[in-house]
């Protein structure tokens, strides 16, 4: 079946140091991709997409990496901040009527 | 540019009560989706419409769940006779299809308690 999976539940990291969140998916038909960041108590919000034609892409702090020969999917955020502290989500489209999957999130704490 | 707005923010009914969701799109949005979220877990897609159709409801429940989204007035999601499985947190999010981003712009969410 389709599946859209992280390795790790949590990731800690110190404030400032760079963090690197993987995904896997299983959809070799998907050809896009979403971060998604949720705080506490809110809807999540779009961090960076990414085509299936690209293998990597750059935001405001934020690189998406996909590595299509073994589906993986990554979120590097760099100099890690407070504020960055969240659930992440990576969710995948197989292109046919944008209907995401998503993963199942990790949370994200940054230490002082 | 008001985002996608949700109301009730929050609800509480009791078993065997019916639970009104509402959902406004983004301005220019005629793509409506509904994903419920269960405590520590990921978004579960239920049902995704437009304007008048529903276009793919493959993750309604096949009992108790329908959904809508008027030519005029937001879209509803409406549990029947709630349990208490179905206390979740439920967001809506929009689309404007013409663009095939694929981003989906999601609101705040409602979260429904059963007791």
């Amino acid at each position: 079946g389709e599946s859209v999976g992280l390795h790790l539940p949590t990731l800690s990291v110190q404030e400032g140091d760079n963090s690197i969140i993987n995904c896997a998916y299983s959809n070799s038909a998907s050809d896009y991709f979403i971060w998604y960041k949720q705080e506490s108590g809110k809807g999540p919000q779009f961090i960076i997409d990414i085509r299936s034609n690209m293998d990597k892409r750059q935001g405001q702090r934020v690189t998406v990496l996909l590595n299509k020969t073994v589906k993986h999917l990554s979120l590097q955020i760099a100099a890690t901040q407070p504020g960055d502290s969240a659930v992440y989500f990576c969710a995948e489209n197989p292109g046919a009527n944008s209907k995401l999957t998503f993963g199942k999130g990790i949370t994200l704490s940054v230490r002082p | 540019n008001a985002g996608v707005m949700q109301n009730p923010r929050h609800l509480v009914r009791r078993r065997g009560q019916e639970a009104r969701l509402r959902c406004s799109p983004m301005k220019g949005h005629s793509h409506v989706y509904w994903y419920r979220q269960l405590p520590e877990e990921g978004l579960k897609f239920m049902v995704y419409l437009q304007k008048e159709n529903i276009i793919d409801e493959s993750g309604m429940p096949k009992e108790r769940f329908s959904a809508e989204f008027p030519k005029e007035g937001p879209s509803i999601l409406r549990i029947q006779q709630v349990v208490r499985g179905d206390s979740a947190a439920y967001f809506c999010a929009s689309s404007n299809r013409a663009l095939n981003t694929g981003e989906l712009f999601f609101g705040e969410g409602s979260r429904l308690t059963v007791l």
